[in-house]
């Protein structure tokens, strides 16, 4: 079975602060992804990795950046944390294949 | 702009009928196509797929099925439980046709609520 933990299930953060999420996954799989979920927004991608020290931006990387030092962890960083940076964050893996798989999620909260 | 869409955001069907979520897509590059649950505070978790070669991919009650040319799948749900009220999302890649390193992009989800 694939697992994909992610440090924290609940954080609360102050506006200013910078914020540290992070993913980890013991599948051995090339690529991560990092997405948040807004009520009626869906699943929007924030940046991606195929490799190590690699990085993509998603959709929405504004405010938002990664690190892939090892290719077990994926971390995002909020900069500047902003309330509307308030939001569930999913971190993701995935092979070869088409499938991704997700963590538990982090719910954010940024006062 | 989308590329995946989800347009109904809820439904809300009796235990034991049939569910039928849809999703359509705009991207003719699309050849994967999966389902997605959700259930609140927790991580979206894979429930089936289907490739484009196919048109119907089944597991158990979970049927999944695609109409290229409209460019449209549906999941159907037969019998419907408690146990499957959430959210279900929809999700494409082109992953065969040098899509961005598995990316899939996801519909917005809809609310699926079983009631007894």
């Amino acid at each position: 079975d694939v697992k994909v933990t992610q440090s924290s299930r609940y954080l609360v953060k102050r506006t200013g602060e910078k914020v540290f999420l992070e993913c980890v996954q013991d599948m051995d799989h090339e690529n991560m992804f990092w997405y948040r979920q807004d009520p009626g927004l869906g699943l929007r991608l924030i940046y991606f990795s195929y490799d190590v020290k690699m990085k993509e931006k998603g959709d929405i990387p504004e405010g938002y950046s990664v690190s892939r030092e090892k290719k077990e962890r994926f971390s995002l960083i909020l900069e500047s944390a902003s309330t509307n940076q308030t939001s569930m964050y999913l971190c993701a893996t995935g092979g070869q294949g088409e499938t991704q798989y997700f963590g538990p999620g982090t719910r954010l909260l940024v006062l | 702009d989308q590329q995946v869409k989800q347009n109904s955001p809820s439904l809300s069907v009796q235990e034991g009928r049939i569910s039928i979520l849809n999703c359509d897509y705009t991207n003719s590059m699309f050849d994967y196509f999966l389902w997605y649950k959700k259930y609140p505070a927790e991580g979206p978790t894979f429930l089936i797929s289907i490739s484009s070669i196919k048109d119907k991919n089944e597991d158990g009650r979970f049927t999944v099925f695609l109409n290229k040319s409209a460019k449209h799948l549906s999941l159907h749900i037969v019998p419907s439980q408690p146990g499957d009220s959430a959210v279900y999302f929809c999700a494409a890649s082109a992953f065969n046709r040098g899509s961005t390193l598995g990316r899939l992009y996801f519909g917005r989800g809809t609310q699926l609520t079983v009631w007894p």
